[in-house]
């Protein structure tokens, strides 16, 4: 069974920073792409960042570009979200996404002062 | 980047009606779409993957149709598990703004 169990969220300060992981099991992480997908309260779904299965290749929304970094540890089949200068904005559910089918329960992060 | 643009944003309709909601990309992107359905508080089902796949266990109700930059998600008879939010998403990223359907 495929589990994604993402943490890191956290109340954080306009312009400050936050890691956010996602622990994946269940399949062989290092032969998928993995996304973070996230959600503001009330609003619709917003793709953030994918990263390739070797790590190779990244890919960013605009809206993140240059502020928040995707990685991954495929010895430990974990993903990861770097995110520096966050602006109230970002306040959402982040998700952990594999292959648009599995889905991560998610965690809040929260920006504001 | 690709802009995906979903409508309506709204749509009320009874059980057993015939919904259509529609997502058009700003360039093609041949059949690389997904649909999904979320409902509050749940985190989003994929139904249909590279825009007319049917996920396993989706009921036959469900159908996507179109390629290129012009997409459709049809559900023939609409049940009451049905009321829910749908997003489409071209599979390289942009989601369309989601589509609420409720009881009419």
């Amino acid at each position: 069974e495929v589990q994604l169990l993402e943490s890191g969220g956290d109340l954080a300060q306009p312009e400050g920073s936050l890691r956010l992981s996602c622990a994946a099991s269940g399949f062989n992480f290092s032969s998928y792409a993995m996304s973070w997908v996230r959600q503001a309260p009330g609003k619709g779904l917003e793709w953030v960042s994918t990263i390739c299965g070797g790590a190779i290749s990244t890919d960013y929304a605009d809206s993140v570009k240059g502020r928040f970094t995707i990685s991954r540890d495929n010895s430990r089949d974990t993903l990861y979200l770097r995110m520096n200068s966050l602006r109230p904005e970002d306040t959402a559910v982040y998700y952990c996404v594999r292959d648009h089918r599995d889905w991560g329960q998610g965690t809040l992060v929260t920006v504001s002062s | 980047d690709i802009q995906m643009t979903q409508s309506p944003s709204t749509l009320s309709a009874s059980v057993g009606d015939r919904v259509t909601i529609t997502c058009r990309a700003s360039q093609s992107i041949t059949t690389w779409l997904a649909w999904y359905q979320q409902k509050a508080g749940k985190t989003p089902k994929l139904l249909i993957s590279k825009a007319s796949s049917l996920e396993g266990g989706v009921p036959s109700r469900f159908s996507g149709s179109g390629s290129g930059t012009e997409f459709t998600l049809t559900i023939s008879s609409l049940q009451p598990d049905d009321f829910a939010t749908y997003y489409c998403q071209q599979y390289n990223g942009t989601f369309g703004q989601g589509t609420k359907v409720e009881i009419k």
